[in-house]
């Protein structure tokens, strides 16, 4: 069973601010299935990112994604008060089918 | 746009069977390439994958639910449902519904059920 470990589990930044999150894989996978969501209280989950890199629809560009192999980075340039939020990446294994999450970093104002 | 919303018993006895409906509207869940899936999220454990369901009814679920995952589609109604049974407390948890495109991410998500497990 893969592990997706987040880092670090809690940010404290200011708006205007880059914010880095890490999500580091326990073996190697491929970037195809990994995605990356942001959760605010009360609410469900909202995907930001798919295949590593890709913005969902209606996603602002201040979000990106990159990485392969093991490591895997969401990045948010300039941070407006909305972002702050948990962050989630979300892994998809084939054998057998499962999807994994991370355990999440919560993106607090500093 | 699709939606989805979750309905079912917010309090459930251990043992039991806890049962949940998902009720999918602006979409077939029948039609396209889409799986459904079952997420749950405990104050503990984070957010927890549970299982998906395909349009022809093919199912995957947990391995770490050893086997108490059922999933159904009601196509007439456009709903799909989860029974999981024998429940302990550890089975508490906040559960959505969500659209899962191709293998790789959930893009649309219900806005989630409360289910206690508790005598």
């Amino acid at each position: 069973e893969i592990v997706l470990t987040q880092t670090p589990g809690t940010l404290s930044l200011s708006p205007g601010e880059r914010a880095t999150l890490s999500c580091r894989a326990s073996q190697s996978v491929s970037s195809s299935y990994l995605s990356w969501y942001q959760q605010k209280p009360g609410q469900a989950p909202r995907v930001l990112i798919y295949g590593a890199s890709s913005r969902a629809t209606g996603i602002p560009d201040r979000f990106s994604g990159s990485g392969s192999g093991t490591d895997f980075t969401l990045t948010i340039s300039g941070l407006e008060p909305e972002d702050f939020a948990v962050y989630y990446c979300q892994l998809y294994g084939s054998s057998p089918p499962r999807y994994t999450f991370g355990q999440g970093t919560k993106l607090e104002i500093k | 746009q699709v939606q989805l919303q979750e309905s079912g018993p917010g309090l459930v006895k251990p043992s039991q069977t806890l049962s949940l409906t998902c009720t999918v509207s602006g979409d077939s869940i029948i039609s396209g390439s889409y799986y459904w899936s079952w997420i749950r999220q405990s104050a503990g454990k984070g957010l927890e994958w549970i299982g998906r369901i395909y349009a022809r009814g093919n199912t995957n679920s947990n391995p770490s639910l050893k086997n108490r995952v059922t999933m159904s589609m009601d196509t007439s109604k456009n709903q799909f449902s989860l029974n999981l049974s024998s429940v302990t407390a550890a089975d508490t948890a906040v559960y959505y519904c969500a659209r899962l495109i191709g293998y790789s991410y959930h893009d649309s998500w219900g806005q989630g059920t409360l289910v206690i497990v508790s005598s």
